[in-house]
């Protein structure tokens, strides 16, 4: 198994453009994560989903929206990118027992916005 | 809302020195509670993970972690620290009343000087 993939590693936008941050697990879970990662404030919550066509917000969901059509894909959109949004962002999945294991994520991407 | 902080925000080290991180969670029902690490350019793995039973829990690499329910508290240790431990250490809470959501500390970074 691959298990979490992410795409791209790194990416440099300009303000005011958009892109979309791909997620894929073949673990077959139906929880997925959205996270950024701030130096010194951890990691934060983007949005979930806790299967296919069901997604919620997060602890800072703005400037951001997901989609969950299948199983395996949680692509991440911004839509208008802002100096705000530039972090290290990390995709992560989990199956039924995660509340008592653990979450897998992916490599992360690591997004400058100038 | 509930909230994880840690102690330290860094720490540094002589090889051989102990260790002890501390985590405290601010929720008063049943936690599932989570230490991850992760090392420089890699993504979060689990380091160990407490859901019940006895709440001295040992992880990989020789870390191990108490669970204090009085004092909310989950503190990560290790009696001899490596050169090879330096990482960013993230303690995790899983309420209850919001098992979609896994709630993370902002980490402590620590480094091991040879």
């Amino acid at each position: 198994n691959a298990g979490v993939t992410q795409t791209p590693k790194f990416r440099i936008l300009k303000i005011g453009q958009s892109m979309t941050l791909q997620c894929t697990q073949d673990m077959n879970h139906n929880y997925m994560y959205w996270y950024r990662q701030d130096p010194g404030m951890g990691l934060k919550l983007i949005y979930y989903s806790v299967g296919a066509g069901i997604t919620d917000k997060g602890e800072v969901p703005n400037g951001y929206n997901v989609s969950r059509s299948t199983t395996e894909d949680f692509p991440l959109r911004l839509e208008l990118a802002a100096p705000s949004q530039t972090s290290v962002y990390f995709c992560a999945s989990g199956g039924q027992g995660y509340r008592y294991n653990e979450q897998f994520f992916g490599p992360g991407t690591r997004l400058t916005v100038l | 809302a509930q909230s994880v902080s840690q102690h330290n925000h860094h720490v540094i080290l002589s090889e051989a020195a102990s260790l002890e991180l501390g985590c405290n969670y601010s929720y008063g029902g049943t936690v599932n509670l989570f230490w991850y690490v992760q090392y420089p350019g890699q993504h979060l793995q689990l380091l160990l993970k407490y859901f019940s039973g006895d709440p001295l829990v040992k992880g990989i690499k020789g870390f191990e972690a108490e669970f204090i329910k009085s004092k909310f508290s989950f503190n990560l240790r290790k009696p001899s620290v490596q050169w090879s431990d330096t990482a960013e250490y993230f303690c995790a809470v899983i309420a209850k009343t919001s098992y979609d959501k896994v709630i993370f500390g902002p980490g402590t970074s620590l480094s091991v000087i040879p």
